[in-house]
């Protein structure tokens, strides 16, 4: 059972334009959702974070929006650079859990080419 | 952001060994380190929650007899990947947090099992 989907496996953008990364989930539950950014064969890094208080949160040039009543997220980079290719993977928790570390449930993962 | 780092980074052992991987956090205190393991084109699955001073819980389907998690101290989790098989060979990436943060993830170990 796939709680957080991203159903697009694969985005080429060209150089300067909007970069759109969209996010699914299911579990009602969640309230907090994370984007990381990932190399082959390199760890996940933090891109951005959302409260499911929040409707929307930027950050320089990456902008998460979080439409609860759809249960949908999108990422948007603006503008899209070379260096942004990578996969980006969208992540959900319950993020205040007993007073512990919450878990993270991940997306499949969107593979972002972003062409000159 | 905080900084994570995972010893070895590659690893080839030959099948029945077993193999130790370690996962420190450089910068700041951990209270919980999480295992993740990620096979190709696929996404990080979840194996075990590790909190320092307690066992680790495992997820459904993790053999926990198999997968060892120790967090003796609050900068250091280890995972030993017990009479290891091709099918355990995969990339293991740790991270680490403290109550209410963000997790940072580790570099990741490359496992390949002969």
């Amino acid at each position: 059972d796939q709680q957080v989907k991203q159903n697009s496996p694969s985005l080429s953008v060209q150089e300067g334009r909007i970069s759109i990364l969209n996010c699914d989930y299911t579990n009602s539950m969640f309230d907090y959702f994370l984007w990381y950014k990932k190399y082959p064969a390199e760890g996940p890094t933090f891109l951005i974070s959302i409260s499911s208080i929040k409707d929307k949160n930027e950050d320089g040039r990456f902008t998460v929006f979080l439409n609860k009543s759809a249960k949908h997220l999108s990422l948007h980079i603006v503008p899209s650079q070379p260096g942004d290719s990578a996969v980006y993977f969208c992540a959900a928790s319950a993020k205040w859990s007993g007073g512990t570390a919450s878990k993270l449930t991940f997306g499949t993962g969107t593979r972002l080419q972003v062409t000159l | 952001g905080a900084v994570v780092s995972q010893h070895p980074s590659r690893v080839i052992c030959k099948s029945g060994t077993s193999v130790k991987i370690e996962c420190r956090s450089l910068d700041f205190q951990a209270t919980t380190m999480f295992w993740y393991r990620q096979f190709p084109k696929q996404s990080l699955m979840l194996m075990a929650t590790s909190n320092e001073g307690s066992k680790a819980t495992y997820e459904q389907g993790v053999e926990k007899d198999k997968f060892l998690i120790n967090h003796a101290s609050l900068t250091l989790s280890t995972l030993t990947v017990t009479s290891a098989h091709p099918e355990d060979s995969s990339f293991y990436i740790c991270s680490a947090t403290t109550v209410g943060e963000t997790q940072y993830f580790g570099p990741g170990t490359r496992l390949l099992v002969l």
